[in-house]
């Protein structure tokens, strides 16, 4: 039973590198969240889905993209990675509960350590 | 808009004390209230929900009631034991038409010592 698997789970990148997070879940969930972590700021929600083919913006979306072409996948791009984007991201589901209210928990991944030198 | 402010840590407890973390929250709508835990490694994990007011939710031993008169969603455990030692989120959902959008609070970290 996989849930949310991330990958990579830990990456060192040097300023204006590239890169991609992969987030893949099983379970059919139509939404999907991107969310950074850092000390003493809680979670942030950077992009998120609420379905295939879609995306939105978040709290702190600068700097970042995202790509939803399979319902199961959600990308997370940086195109030229910055020191201030070191933190640890963790990609999230959840399903919404039509004709009632939503009350869909998140289900998360174990997280991704990027540090950016 | 939607927030979500809960005390600040870090608590460090002895085993078998009685803990405490309060959360209040700011909501437009009817949000759903939830506790996340996260364990040292590890992604966050729900622990409890409350999806109305005047709602329990419970599990492992914690408790929280959803009070919208206060609007609040303080977490409690009557005993804690080393394995609790984590950091607990507070959350809201808020029912949006752009989506289930969730909202965290900053995290209280807990250290329970035997």
């Amino acid at each position: 039973n996989a849930g949310v698997t991330q990958t990579p789970k830990f990456r060192v990148l040097k300023t204006g590198q590239s890169m991609t997070l992969l987030c893949a879940q099983d379970m059919n969930h139509e939404y999907m969240y991107w969310y950074r972590q850092d000390p003493g700021m809680g979670l942030r929600l950077i992009h998120y889905s609420v379905g295939e083919g879609t995306t939105a913006k978040g709290e702190v979306p600068d700097g970042y993209n995202v790509s939803r072409l399979k319902k199961q996948n959600f990308l997370l791009g940086l195109e030229s990675a910055a020191p201030s984007q070191t933190s640890v991201y963790f990609c999230a589901s959840s399903y919404p509960q039509w004709g009632m209210r939503i009350t869909g928990e998140l289900f998360f991944g174990e997280g991704s350590r990027l540090t950016v030198l | 808009g939607n927030s979500v402010t809960q005390m600040e840590g870090p608590v460090t407890l002895s085993e078998e004390a009685f803990l405490t973390i309060n959360c209040t929250y700011t909501a437009t709508g009817y949000p759903s209230l939830f506790w996340y835990v996260q364990y040292p490694g590890e992604g966050l994990q729900l622990l409890l929900k409350a999806t109305k007011a005047d709602d329990k939710g419970s599990n492992k031993g914690f408790e929280a009631t959803y009070r919208k008169e206060t609007t609040s969603f303080h977490l409690e455990k009557g005993s804690v034991q080393v394995s609790d030692s984590a950091v607990y989120f507070c959350a809201l959902s808020d029912q949006s038409n752009t989506g289930n959008q969730f909202y965290f609070g900053t995290g209280t970290s807990l250290t329970v010592i035997p």
